[in-house]
């Protein structure tokens, strides 16, 4: 079974331009996340749709960033326009259906950002 | 709020000895979950364990071992005859148990180098 799958894995952009990132999540897997890691911080999470729709958005840092997951299937994150201060790596990450909270969560290789 | 505290960030040490990583953490809440992640060279975050705030059962799974206690809010892992292949960045992170939603807060890491 493929696991979570994201693209591109390394992105380089400048700034002001626009990238967008994808995720593949686990086959039927309803909840997708994303998190992402800047340059010598913690991992923290961005967001969380159940199919989709979106769950929390809490961790979404400012309205440059916005994700979807039209059909509940895969979804993308786009950042528009890039900041230098949006370097990092963005997780994504897939769970099954949700109980109390306490489901593993299976995470992709990342998609590495840097923008110049 | 909740915080994950991973004060190593950086352990070196030779092969086939034996390591602990280190995990407290902070919540008001009395029911949530505890992970620990592997991150190795290739990217990937990679689940190795998830336990409840109700199973303080010490866990073992070959090498690895969790040692999960409450009254000090840590969750230790311990790698017994460490191998070169262990070599990755290992992250501890907790959720609360929220009905229908679950959201990560990740320690800051802690790299381990096994050296041959």
């Amino acid at each position: 079974e493929a696991g979570v799958t994201q693209f591109p894995s390394h992105s380089v952009i400048e700034k002001g331009q626009t990238v967008t990132l994808r995720c593949d999540p686990i086959s039927g897997h309803d909840n997708l996340y994303w998190y992402r890691r800047v340059m010598g911080k913690e991992i923290k999470f961005l967001l969380h749709f159940v199919k989709e729709s979106k769950q929390d958005e809490s961790g979404m840092p400012n309205n440059r960033f916005l994700a979807e997951r039209t059909g509940g299937t895969y979804s993308t994150l786009k950042v528009q326009p890039a900041e230098l201060e949006d370097s990092g790596v963005y997780f994504c990450a897939s769970s099954q259906e949700l109980g109390l909270g306490g489901n593993t969560i299976y995470f992709g290789e990342g998609s590495w950002l840097t923008v110049v | 709020a909740q915080k994950v505290t991973q004060a190593q960030t950086e352990i070196s040490v030779v092969e086939k000895e034996d390591v602990t990583l280190d995990c407290v953490y902070e919540t008001r809440d009395t029911t949530y979950y505890l992970f620990w992640y592997k991150q190795p060279p290739s990217g990937e975050l990679v689940f190795l364990i998830r336990r409840n705030s109700f199973d303080e059962q010490n866990e073992i799974s070959g090498r690895y071992s969790w040692n999960f206690q409450k009254s000090t809010s840590s969750f230790n892992f311990t790698i017994t005859a460490s191998q070169v292949v262990d070599s990755a960045v290992y992250f501890c992170a907790l959720s609360e148990a929220v009905q229908g939603a679950q959201k990560l807060v990740f320690g800051q890491g802690t790299r381990l180098t096994i050296n041959p």
